[in-house]
């Protein structure tokens, strides 16, 4: 089993759709979660952390489910330029900062 | 306000030479990762260090790749001799590992492209 595994997509959605994104871990210890975006041949950005309590930023909202090992990431009303690259990210060392990527869910919004 | 540099942005170069990758990570971050990136098997962490100190360097494919950090400001990845497989972009990224006290998430340099012919 892979320790981040994420569905690679495409996700095909119209403008205004809501969309989810599940990333599921395999360390059951993890304590630190993040979601990060990435553009066509651009480097990975931060999009948001993922708090045990769930948070929200403006149009988007992470959620982790430690019982099921796995963090969610919800879109509402989607935009054009939310077309790119979801990429979780999960610490798998309690001692340091080992963060391990999953390969990324691929979004698409048309008009 | 600069975020993390790396060099060179692109390398082409024929299997078998020596390719040494170049990264300066933010100013005040202790944590510094190498990454590759390829289409088939996604971002792959490759070595990790804290404070200039090798942690975890499980993720390095062979022992045609190594990873120094003199000091806080530089680190290097070297790949020797090089052979075509290790196309891909490869990325470094820094943060501040706090420990109890708490992490910064990771921020990426614009990554190194490479061709090996």
């Amino acid at each position: 089993r892979k320790e981040v595994e994420q569905d690679p997509g495409p996700f095909n959605v119209p403008e205004g759709a809501t969309v989810a994104f599940n990333c599921t871990y395999s360390n059951s210890a993890s304590q630190s979660f993040f979601w990060y975006r990435q553009d066509c041949r651009k480097e990975p950005k931060l999009l948001m952390s993922v708090y045990s309590s769930g948070n929200e930023d403006g149009r988007f909202t992470a959620q982790l489910n430690r019982a099921s090992q796995y963090i969610s990431l919800l879109i509402r009303d989607s935009k054009l330029s939310d077309s790119a690259t979801y990429l979780c990210a999960v610490n798998m060392d309690t001692g340091f900062q080992k963060l391990v990527f999953g390969t990324g869910t691929r979004l698409l919004v048309s008009p | 306000d600069a975020g993390v540099i790396q060099s060179p942005r692109h390398e082409v170069t024929e299997m078998g030479q020596e390719v040494t990758l170049r990264c300066k990570p933010i100013s005040g971050h202790n944590s510094l990762f190498w990454y590759r990136q390829t289409m088939m098997r996604g971002l792959e962490l490759l070595i990790y260090f804290n404070n200039n100190v090798p942690i975890d360097d499980s993720g390095m494919p062979e022992d045609r790749f190594s990873a120094k950090m003199p000091n806080a400001s530089f680190s290097t990845l070297k790949i020797q001799p090089s052979e075509p497989r290790d196309s891909a972009v490869y990325f470094c990224a820094s943060s501040f590992f706090g420990g109890q006290g708490g992490n910064l998430p990771l921020h990426f340099g614009n990554g190194t492209r490479l061709t090996v012919t």
